[in-house]
Formats: structure tokens, C-alpha cells, sequence
């Protein structure tokens, strides 16, 4: 799987968009990006996911580059419940389940 | 709302004791997966079934780690005998492969004290 590069932590203002950077550099064709948080204390949650269109659900939104060597998350109006750390994971997905977490970045949504 | 349960949420306990950590995947799905987490590692994937079959276990150490899906209901984490480098808090998490693409949905963890 691609490595992928992110910020270690951000900070948005509440009511705020919130958009967190990710670098996946060598990332192939048949790779997706995915996106997690981890709220603390709990279990990561799945956020989106996208191959190379951009995406969007109820949770966030998924903006990928035309030569997808990067990627941003958007949450539009984050709340303090936003305040996480998101994993960036890249990975192909015929014949891998797997998901390989970095290091995240920590964000916090400020009052 | 379908959730992953595990139990038990917290359990301390001596090195060399066995310790058994379960998991009650999302009905309906076919994936489960084993993760651990600490401060260090941060998330590891220890193992993972498909359709009760082991189909990767490489991140788990073999000589104490065993892990096993009983049935499509119950998967289990052994640890024989424990070591208070076991220390962490293991995930378990469950998906539905479809197509290849999949969401993973993780269950609240157990947090285990070796002492």
C-alpha cells in the first residue's frame, strides 16, 4: 500500500470547515484513499472513501487531485465532536482488507 | 443500530495468566479483523477471517496469540500466557466485502493491563 503523509494535528474554529491535508505520492491506480477517525477513547470510524472522483456523504467531503498524489477531508461545519484524530489510509481493495493506520493527525475544533 | 459488542471493555491482569477477549461482529457480515493499540504501535492488525477462515494472521505473534471465529457469531482472542508488553487496547472489527470495496466497523475495544 501507498504511504501517506498528513500533519501530525490542526486546529479549526467551531462552526468552521475543517480541511485536513493528505500526501499519498506514489499511490497506484487501483488505490483507494480512505478516510477514519478516532474519537477518543473509542473505536475508529469509517468516514469515506473515494478512487480518483470526488466524494461526498453525510459525514464529509472527499477532494481528490486530478493526479491523485493528494487529497483533502473536508468537514464543513465541524462541531467539538469533531475533535479526532483522521487517519489518511491508502490501500487497493480486490484481494486486501487490510488497513494500515498511521500516525493520524489530532484535530481540534476550538469554541 | 448493528454494532460490533466486546467483551470484557476492561481487564487487568498478572503476567502469565490466560486471557480470552471476544467479539460479536455485525450480523451479516463476513469479515472480521483484530487490531491492537498502544501509545508506541499505535494500530496494528493482528489477524483477520473471512467467512470464519483465517486469511492473515502475519501481525500476531504465533508462539502466545491464538485467534479463532468458534461461528459466524463469536470471534476470540486468546493470549497464553500474557506478558505486560501485551498491554494495549485490542479492537475487534467486522465489514462486508462486497465487490472488494469495504467499511470496517470497530467495536469499543478491551483495554488490557498485564501487570
Amino acid at each position: 500500500d501507498a504511504k501517506t503523509t498528513q500533519p501530525p494535528s490542526m486546529d479549526c474554529a467551531e462552526g468552521r470547515a475543517a480541511n485536513l491535508p493528505c500526501n499519498h505520492s506514489t499511490i497506484s491506480g487501483n488505490e483507494y484513499v480512505y478516510w477514519y477517525r478516532q474519537i477518543h477513547s473509542q473505536g475508529p470510524q469509517y468516514i469515506i472513501h473515494g478512487l480518483k472522483n470526488n466524494e461526498t456523504n453525510e459525514m464529509a467531503s472527499l477532494i481528490i487531485t486530478e493526479d491523485r498524489k493528494s487529497s483533502t477531508l473536508i468537514l464543513p461545519h465541524a462541531t467539538l465532536r469533531d475533535t479526532a484524530v483522521y487517519y489518511c489510509i491508502v490501500r487497493a481493495t480486490f484481494g486486501n482488507e487490510k488497513l494500515t493506520f498511521g500516525t493520524g493527525t489530532r484535530l481540534t475544533i476550538i469554541p | 443500530d448493528a454494532r460490533v459488542t466486546q467483551t470484557p471493555r476492561h481487564k487487568v491482569t498478572e503476567m502469565g495468566q490466560e486471557v480470552t477477549m471476544r467479539c460479536q461482529p455485525i450480523l451479516g457480515h463476513n469479515t472480521v479483523f483484530w487490531y491492537r493499540q498502544t501509545m508506541m504501535q499505535g494500530l496494528e492488525l493482528l489477524a483477520y477471517f473471512r467467512n470464519r477462515a483465517p486469511l492473515d494472521d502475519s501481525g500476531m505473534p504465533k508462539d502466545r496469540f491464538s485467534a479463532e471465529m468458534p461461528d459466524a457469531t463469536l470471534a476470540t482472542l486468546k493470549i497464553q500466557p500474557s506478558e505486560p508488553r501485551d498491554s494495549a487496547v485490542y479492537f475487534c472489527a467486522s465489514g462486508l466485502v462486497v465487490s472488494g470495496v469495504n467499511e470496517q466497523f470497530f467495536g469499543p475495544g478491551t483495554r488490557l493491563t498485564v501487570l
